[in-house]
């Protein structure tokens, strides 16, 4: 067990409507990373957020964003949910040490996300 | 923008087989990590390379980074169902070190016949 923890674990929703996920990070770490996850491929890097600020951000539109919390659990918001947006939407928390970037990622389970 | 791509994307071995995946950069790295997804599951962490021609090992894996810091392989002895999963190999998305997030390859689906 990694001690990140996701919520809700599966969500339907329709085109258009708009979705909020969310992450516990584990206990002491200080960055959260969110991730895009369709069937079959790798996990598509949406956006990291380091001490609540934003400090990387994939190719995702600007109707994916997020939030970090002071006590490090994040939430992921999509806007104008599109068909496409059905995937496997997986948080990972880490302790970032910028002095060697070292960055290991612990994964949640994901939510599972389909679109109708 | 970087790429990192794996080959194979699909693996059928039998048991007992030995077990490779490649994974290439379009940018120097400074630094590779590893994870392996079993099925229905989500990434799980294996390892972090970091110096040129570096090999490590756990057990049965064996973990190289190339010389010029470009690629890196995992290679699995005599594999076992337990190995059953996908392996994907992830570097820093820039010149951060992995600072500003990971680039994840498409993975090696690993399929065990008994």
């Amino acid at each position: 067990e990694t001690g990140v923890t996701q919520s809700p674990t599966h969500l339907i929703k329709t085109r258009g409507q708009q979705v909020t996920l969310r992450c516990s990070s584990q206990s002491g770490h200080n960055t959260v990373s969110w991730y895009q996850q369709a069937l079959g491929q790798g996990p598509q890097f949406i956006f990291q957020y380091y001490r609540e600020e934003e400090n990387g951000r994939g190719n995702f539109p600007p109707r994916f964003s997020g939030l970090q919390f002071p006590n490090y659990s994040s939430e992921l918001n999509v806007n104008a949910l599109e068909l496409d947006d059905s995937a496997l939407y997986l948080c990972a928390s880490s302790f970032l040490r910028l002095r060697d970037a070292k960055n290991i990622q612990y994964f949640g389970a994901g939510t599972r996300l389909s679109v109708l | 923008g970087q790429q990192v791509m794996q080959i194979p994307q699909y693996q059928h071995v039998q048991e007992g087989e030995d077990f490779t995946t490649y994974c290439n950069s379009s940018t120097t790295l400074s630094n590779i990590q590893w994870y392996k997804q079993r099925p229905g599951g989500h990434p799980v962490f294996l390892i972090q390379l970091v110096k040129s021609g570096e090999v490590k090992k756990q057990k049965r894996l064996t973990f190289q980074f190339g010389e010029a810091k470009k690629n890196s392989s995992l290679h699995i002895t005599a594999t076992q169902t337990t190995d059953v999963g996908t392996y994907f190999c992830a570097g820093p998305r820039g010149s951060g070190g992995g600072a500003d997030g990971l680039t994840f390859g498409k993975g090696t689906h690993l399929i065990i016949q008994p």
